[in-house]
This record gives structure tokens, C-alpha cells and sequence, in this order.
């Protein structure tokens, strides 16, 4: 079936530091792909997408990009900042009317 | 920004108690959502409710959950007979459209003991 597979956390990054968060993914077919976040006491929020293969997401300085060969959907950041400390989860739907499917989740703490 | 509201954020009860999650949704929004999530496993969807039914449910949502709109406003999921196993925090999520993008809120956290 459908799954999503990230990296086991805690992450603790320094601030400034470069960010590599892991997702690959099991699915048929174009999947679309998504990095949700959520901040402490916060319920999930959309981060980014990307519906089709080699579609770049971003926002707030987050980038994934969708790699049908490898199967991976990775969330980067450049330069991480305090206030990115939060648990990111790594999802994806099979089409418009299928439910989301998420990933374990990412804990990512920047200490100062 | 409007946001789904979840109450309790966190509730205790006995096994084999009762229990209803409540959710209030984005008030446009035509379809709702429930997921759980037991610590350090992944993001379970459990049902989908769009025009008064369900549309979609896990294997997880057995007999023991129903999922009900009594009032228009109000989104609530009710386990019937508690087990240790449904620990877990539970979210609340709605979209405009079917496949658009999820709000989700704070999240319920449920201990069984």
C-alpha cells in the first residue's frame, strides 16, 4: 500500500545551520506530496507541496522537490532559525478525493 | 486566519468509559476529518464525514467510534467503550473542498487508564 517513510528524530541543529530532513515514499502511480508542520501546542499546518515529478515546494525558506527516480520528497532549509523548532511530517495523497497519508514526524530543535 | 478549535486539549479517562472528541470546523468548510496519532507512531487517518455521512473510514474505526454534526457547527468523534490502545492524540481536520488543503487543529490528547 501507500506509505511514507522520514527520519527518526530529535534533529538539534545549531541556528544557521543547514537543514536536511529525509522523506521517501511507496506509492503507485503521481502521488502528491506534502510537508506539514506543527508548532508547539499548534495542530498541523500545510508547509509545502508539490503535485507532479521534479515540482519544487516552498515556503518560508523550505524547499522539497519531488523525485519520481529516487522516490524522495527531502525538506531543506538553508539556514534554520529558533523559531523552526517544531515536528515536520512528511504525506501524500494518491488523488484529489484520497485521504492523506503522513509519515512518523521529525522533531527539529534549533537551540540558539 | 480562521482555525478548527479542538476541545479538550487533553482528557483522561477510565477503560471502558465513554468518550467524545469535540471539533469546531471552519465554518465554509464541507469536509471533516479525524486522524489520531499514538506517540511515536505515525499520522493515522481513522474517517472522512462530507454531507452528513461518512465517505471514507479505517480499519481502525471500528464499532467502539462514531463521528457525528448534531448542530451544523460541531464535529465530534465518540469511542464508546475505551480500550489502553486508544491512547493517542487525536486531530481534528477540515477542507473547503475534497483533496484541497487541511486545517487541522490543536489536537485532543486521550489517556486511557
Amino acid at each position: 500500500g501507500n506509505s511514507v517513510t522520514q527520519m527518526e528524530g530529535p534533529v538539534t541543529l545549531s541556528e544557521e545551520a543547514f537543514l536536511t530532513i529525509n522523506c521517501t515514499y511507496t506509492a503507485t502511480g503521481y502521488p502528491s506530496l506534502f510537508w506539514y508542520v506543527q508548532y508547539p501546542g499548534e495542530g498541523l499546518q500545510l508547509l509545502l507541496k508539490a503535485t507532479k515529478a521534479d515540482d519544487k515546494g516552498s515556503n518560508k525558506g523550505f524547499e522539497a522537490t519531488y523525485r519520481k527516480e529516487t522516490t524522495s520528497f527531502h525538506l531543506e532549509k538553508g539556514s534554520v532559525q529558533v523559531s523552526d523548532s517544531a515536528v515536520y511530517f512528511c504525506a501524500l495523497t494518491k488523488n484529489r478525493d484520497d485521504k492523506i497519508i503522513f509519515g512518523k514526524g521529525t522533531r527539529l530543535h534549533i537551540l540558539p | 486566519e480562521p482555525e478548527v478549535t479542538q476541545t479538550p486539549s487533553h482528557q483522561v479517562t477510565q477503560m471502558g468509559q465513554e468518550v467524545i472528541l469535540r471539533c469546531v470546523p471552519i465554518s465554509n468548510h464541507l469536509y471533516f476529518y479525524w486522524y489520531r496519532q499514538i506517540l511515536g507512531q505515525k499520522v493515522e487517518f481513522l474517517v472522512s464525514f462530507y454531507n452528513n455521512e461518512i465517505s471514507e473510514k479505517s480499519e481502525i474505526f471500528d464499532d467502539q467510534f462514531s463521528v457525528e454534526r448534531p448542530d451544523g457547527s460541531n464535529f465530534t468523534l465518540k469511542i464508546r467503550s475505551t480500550k489502553l490502545e486508544d491512547s493517542a492524540m487525536y486531530f481534528c481536520a477540515s477542507s473547503l473542498n475534497s483533496g484541497e488543503k487541511l486545517f487541522f487543529g490543536s489536537g485532543t490528547q486521550l489517556s486511557v487508564l
